[in-house]
């Protein structure tokens, strides 16, 4: 059963640049995984930031964008507002779908 | 504009079968490349996916809960039923059906329903 790995948390400053990562345990994350980004806050929803690795919705900030990062899919959000700090999660698709851990991202 | 909403018991006692129903609109799910999937989140935990239905009946399950649920649709009521049997109090989450095109997935969240398992 595959397992996703994420940063547990991460710290930025405002207007800063943070990269968060998705790995796989069966190897390197590849577009084949569709990797999916979603954004949670307390007590909401998740909300979809990114799809097939580096889609965006149409209600995805254009400070979020999504790639593959080495063998690892990325989240990078580049101008980092305050209101960005939340729960971010990554989702591979092999088949079912699976969760990352989670990152929490404290904006200070 | 895309509506799903859970619905279900709020209380389960241990042993017992949950049912959770996902009532949507906005969308078919005879519309090619659509699905529904189920996924949980035990307070203050990471979320977990449980299952995902397709239009063209197409079911996965999360293999570690594979034993334990089904999934179904009933597209001209608009509706999805997620059965988890011999419930434990570590299944106690919020459960969300999510709405997912092609390889979109959860493009769009009920608001969950939080299940205590508790006798």
């Amino acid at each position: 059963q595959t397992v996703v790995t994420q940063e547990p948390s991460l710290t930025v400053s405002p207007g800063g640049t943070v990269t968060l990562t998705c790995a796989s345990s069966t190897g390197a994350v590849t577009s084949g995984y569709y990797p999916n980004w979603f954004q949670q806050k307390p007590g909401q929803a998740p909300r979809a930031l990114i799809y097939g690795t580096s889609n965006k919705h149409s209600w995805t900030p254009a400070r979020f964008s999504g790639s593959l990062l080495g063998d690892k899919a990325a989240l990078t959000l580049s101008g980092v507002q305050p209101e960005d700090e939340a729960e971010y999660y990554c989702l591979l698709y092999s088949g079912g779908w699976v969760f990352g851990g989670g990152t929490k991202l404290t904006v200070l | 504009q895309i509506t799903l909403k859970e619905s279900g018991p709020t209380l389960v006692r241990p042993t017992q079968t949950l049912t959770l129903t996902c009532s949507f609109s906005g969308f078919s799910l005879s519309t090619s490349g659509v699905g529904v999937g189920w996924i949980r989140q035990p307070p203050g935990k990471a979320l977990e996916w449980l299952a995902v239905i397709y239009w063209d009946d197409d079911k996965r399950y999360s293999p570690s809960l594979k034993s334990r649920l089904t999934i179904t649709k009933d597209p001209s009521k608009n509706q999805v039923v997620l059965t988890l049997t011999n419930m434990d109090p570590v299944d106690t989450a919020t459960y969300y059906c999510a709405l997912s095109t092609s390889h979109r997935i959860a493009v769009n969240w009920g608001q969950g329903t939080l299940v205590t398992v508790s006798s």
